[in-house]
């Protein structure tokens, strides 16, 4: 079976950076995703890692290393904005994904 | 692109009534989509795989005569809550499968939410 790990919750100062640590274990791989979601709102795709190492996207990056079931989502230069929960997702073997249980992130200025 | 809807965004009913809520994808085919429920501060449960043209396939723990779905075309699916009751006051989210986008075949695309209070 399936089994997401992250951090309930986090804090950050405007302007920095922070690292959202997202560990799974599954039976197969099919790829990782980072989902954002703002309260009272639905998730919005962020990234997607299917090979190891580090895809950047802006201020967002997302890092992948299939060996140790380990993914992380780096956010730069922090706003306001970006409060809001990280989710983590994977896709199981029938292609559901299935999701931890998010990171709420709080920025403060 | 890959742009979902739903509607209503909100609603209240009395409990012992049915609500439906309606999912569509608009500018895309989605041949399967996705039924989940939130609760605050928590991850999305998924609840249904709503497959077009065949019936929809439960999670463990969820009644499929409380909560029918029905895929009737590409473009939409519906879910109802049956006999609401206080309980069932949720965040409830729909999503579509969009194959060949940065998700690769993985990849959904979420509906906007509809907040249900059951009184």
């Amino acid at each position: 079976g399936q089994n997401i790990d992250q951090p309930t919750e986090m804090t950050a100062t405007e302007g920095a950076i922070v690292q959202i640590n997202c560990t799974y274990q599954t039976s197969g791989f099919n790829g990782l995703f980072w989902y954002q979601q703002h309260a009272g709102e639905a998730p919005t795709f962020l990234s997607y890692n299917v090979l190891d190492g580090l895809e950047e996207k802006g201020r967002f990056s997302s890092f992948l290393s299939r060996s140790k079931g380990y993914s992380y989502l780096l956010l730069k230069e922090l706003q306001m904005k970006d409060s809001a929960s990280y989710l983590c997702a994977v896709p199981d073997n029938t292609d559901k994904l299935i999701f931890g249980t998010g990171t709420r992130l709080q920025v403060f200025p | 692109g890959a742009v979902v809807s739903q509607h209503p965004s909100r609603v209240i009913c009395k409990s012992g009534t049915s609500v439906k809520i309606e999912c569509r994808s608009l500018d895309f085919q989605a041949t399967t989509m996705f039924w989940y429920r939130q609760f605050p501060k928590k991850s999305l449960m998924l609840m249904a795989t709503s497959n077009e043209g065949s019936k929809a396939t439960y999670e463990q723990g969820v009644e499929k005569d409380k909560f029918l779905i029905n895929h009737a075309s590409l473009t939409l699916s519906t879910l109802t809550v049956t006999s609401a009751h206080p309980e069932d006051s949720s965040f409830y989210i729909c999503s579509a499968r969009a194959p060949g986008l940065a998700g690769g075949i993985y990849e959904q695309y979420f509906g906007p939410g509809t907040r249900l209070t059951v009184t």
